[in-house]
């Protein structure tokens, strides 16, 4: 199983540019989210899919879009991409929206010009 | 997960030793909590977590110890070694939340 993975590993992006993270997990998941981590500071919840079909907002939403494209995968979208959205960005799953162990991916990193 | 400023806090310890990690958090309805493990360019990996119910939990080379008076967790790793180098965080959810709130994290720095 290769558990959670992320593409692009690394993108660099003009401010205004629009650009799309993929996410896929093969541990056959209902539950997956999406997080920002910045320098010194704690993962921070942007979106979070409880199951197929559904998405809802984290703590820190504003400037992105989801998409629950099936039970596998999860997309986070910028659409147009602002300095201040320099970071790492890490999609995570879990078995179910209970207090269940989340699995993290490797991480995409992106800077924004 | 408690706010510490932009720096990471850092715990250096050498080879062998045990090494204790703390966490603070605010929300005193929180009931689970747990601890991750992020090395350099990885995402966070589950190590232990521990429920309110409960004041110690040991895992293998690892103990969470849980302080709900003082609204305190520690992370113990016995006979620290260099792959454990990494930053460490603690997370905490609180009664019928989902989404855990994550603290910003500790460095761990083993020194062989």
């Amino acid at each position: 199983n290769a558990g959670v993975t992320q593409t692009p590993k690394f993108q660099v992006l003009k401010t205004g540019q629009s650009m799309t993270l993929q996410c896929a997990q093969d541990m056959n998941h209902n539950s997956m989210y999406w997080y920002r981590q910045d320098p010194g500071m704690g993962l921070r919840l942007i979106y979070y899919s409880a199951s197929e079909g559904t998405t809802d907002k984290g703590e820190v939403p504003n400037g992105y879009n989801v998409s629950r494209l099936n039970k596998r995968e999860f997309s986070l979208r910028l659409e147009s991409a602002a300095p201040s959205q320099t970071s790492v960005y890490f999609c995570a799953s879990s078995e179910d929206l209970r207090r269940e162990t989340q699995y993290f991916g490797p991480g995409t990193r992106l800077l924004v010009l | 997960g408690e706010s510490v400023g932009l720096h990471l806090p850092t715990l250096s310890v050498q080879e062998g030793d045990n090494s204790i990690i703390n966490c603070a958090y605010s929300n005193s309805a929180s009931d689970y909590f747990i601890w991750y493990k992020q090395e350099s360019g990885k995402g966070p990996q589950f190590i232990i977590d521990i429920r309110s119910n409960m004041d110690k939990r040991q895992g293998q080379r690892v103990t969470v110890l849980l302080n709900k008076t003082v609204k305190h967790l520690s992370l113990q790793i016995a006979a620290t070694q260099p792959g454990d180098s990494a930053v460490y965080f603690c997370a905490d959810l609180a009664g019928g939340s989902y989404i855990p709130t994550f603290g910003r994290g500790t460095s761990l720095i083993v020194h062989p």
